[in-house]
């Protein structure tokens, strides 16, 4: 298996623009998991799902966030209209068991 | 909220000395994780000690865990360059969703 995989890696956009991010988790896991990374507020975790089921969105920043898990193999980070306090890096992980395997991550930048 | 504060924020050593990093945490939990995250990389897993177990070996690697102190630490003997990177505890307040620190940022100087 490639690992899990997110797109794009990087993305700038301008303010007020929609931002779709992008998963693939290991075939296989049953948790997929949304974090976003800063200086200032560390690893936050946003929104988690179970067997494709959302389970708790209440890291969700506001309701500009939106993830959806359509299937097992792809789940999206929406975040509409971006703000440039938005900007970070989103990261998406899965599990099956203890161990969680990132992506490499997308570095967002709203300018 | 975060469960587990990693300590120090930021170590800086030499190569070939040994580099100790603690963790503390808030809740019970069911087993506590160590990450390491390179620059501009994603986390990956470096070793898992479960809440029955004391210490935990992997290679260079040894963690430690005091379930009545809710502390952890992880040592990472003989360093080398290539150990530099930031190092995350993770933690699951008994629900197996990791919640992680803000870690700690190690630089081994060759």
């Amino acid at each position: 298996d490639a690992g899990v995989i997110q797109s794009p890696r990087h993305e700038v956009t301008e303010m007020g623009q929609e931002v779709t991010l992008r998963c693939k988790p290991i075939s296989g896991h049953d948790y997929l998991f949304w974090y976003r990374q800063t200086m200032m507020r560390g690893l936050e975790l946003l929104i988690y799902f179970n067997n494709n089921v959302p389970i708790d969105d209440s890291g969700m920043p506001e309701d500009r966030f939106s993830a959806k898990m359509p299937n097992a193999s792809f789940s999206t980070l929406k975040i509409q209209p971006s703000e440039p306090r938005d900007s970070a890096v989103y990261f998406c992980a899965s599990t099956l068991r203890d161990e969680a395997f990132f992506g490499q991550g997308t570095r967002l930048t709203v300018v | 909220s975060q469960q587990g504060e990693e300590d120090p924020q930021a170590l800086s050593i030499q190569e070939g000395e040994n580099a100790t990093m603690n963790c503390s945490y808030k809740t019970s939990i069911n087993n506590l994780q160590w990450y390491r995250q390179n620059s501009g990389r994603g986390l990956v897993h470096l070793i898992l000690i479960r809440s029955n177990e004391r210490e935990k070996h992997s290679g260079r690697l040894r963690v430690t865990l005091d379930t009545s102190k809710k502390s952890s630490s992880l040592l990472i003997t003989a360093s080398r360059a290539a150990d530099t990177a930031s190092y995350f505890c993770a933690t699951d307040a008994g629900s197996y969703i990791p919640t992680f620190g803000r870690g700690t940022s190690l630089i081994v100087h060759p």
